[in-house]
């Protein structure tokens, strides 16, 4: 299997600027998850999807946050106008639904600094 | 609210050691425990997974014991390695939702 994808690996911006992240799940694999990871902390769940659905949202979602996977493939997170408690590791996630159930895999993850 | 305990956060050992590490839940009505390890900077690693069916997993040196009732759950390394040096993170979900909640980690070092 190819593993989780995700791109950038590392965006520094300027606080009040918009930035995407890209996920890319392993192929077979509907289920796709995001997280975000802050120093010395585990990840926190932000969103998941079931194919192009988006089923679950965290409370810690914010407005300012959006998340899509339009033809159930890869996935984007938008932030826009970024705040410096944005700073964290974007982790995204995905599992099947047959056979090994809920195992979730992780990508590298996308590192924010906000400046 | 599910919340995950990981005891201690960080631990240090010799090479050769054989150690266990410790994550408590607090809503016993899980789905999946998933162990996972950390290293620096870099994205996490699927470890072992029990359903909630299950009391425990192996997979080389690694086993994973799961007890519902008391809401416990311990990873067993064998005889510990320099590359075994990362942090350890436990995850749990429940009926109705898909999202893994995660204990804090423990930081494990092991020593040549």
């Amino acid at each position: 299997d190819t593993g989780v994808s995700q791109d950038p690996r590392h965006k520094i911006t300027k606080r009040g600027q918009n930035v995407t992240f890209r996920c890319d799940p392993i192929s077979e694999h509907n289920r796709l998850y995001w997280y975000r990871q802050t120093l010395g902390q585990g990840p926190e769940f932000l969103t998941y999807f079931q194919n192009e659905a988006q089923l679950e949202k965290s409370r810690l979602l914010s407005d300012r946050f959006s998340a899509e996977r339009p033809k159930g493939s890869f996935s984007t997170l938008e932030i826009q106008r970024t705040e410096q408690g944005d700073s964290a590791m974007y982790l995204c996630a995905s599992s099947r639904t047959s056979g090994r159930i809920g195992e979730q895999f992780f990508g590298p993850g996308t590192r924010l600094t906000v400046l | 609210k599910q919340e995950v305990t990981q005891i201690p956060a960080a631990l240090s050992v010799p090479e050769g050691e054989n150690l266990v590490l410790n994550c408590s839940f607090t809503d016993s009505a899980i789905y999946n425990l998933q162990w996972f390890r950390q290293d620096p900077g870099k994205g996490l690693t699927s470890l072992l997974l029990i359903q909630s069916s299950q009391r425990e997993q192996t997979s080389g040196r690694l086993n994973a014991s799961l007890d519902k009732s008391s809401g416990r759950s311990t990873l067993y390394i064998a005889a510990s390695q320099p590359g075994d040096s990362a942090t350890y993170l436990c995850a749990v979900t429940q009926g109705g939702s898909e999202k893994l909640v995660f204990g804090k980690g423990t930081k494990l070092t092991v020593n040549p």
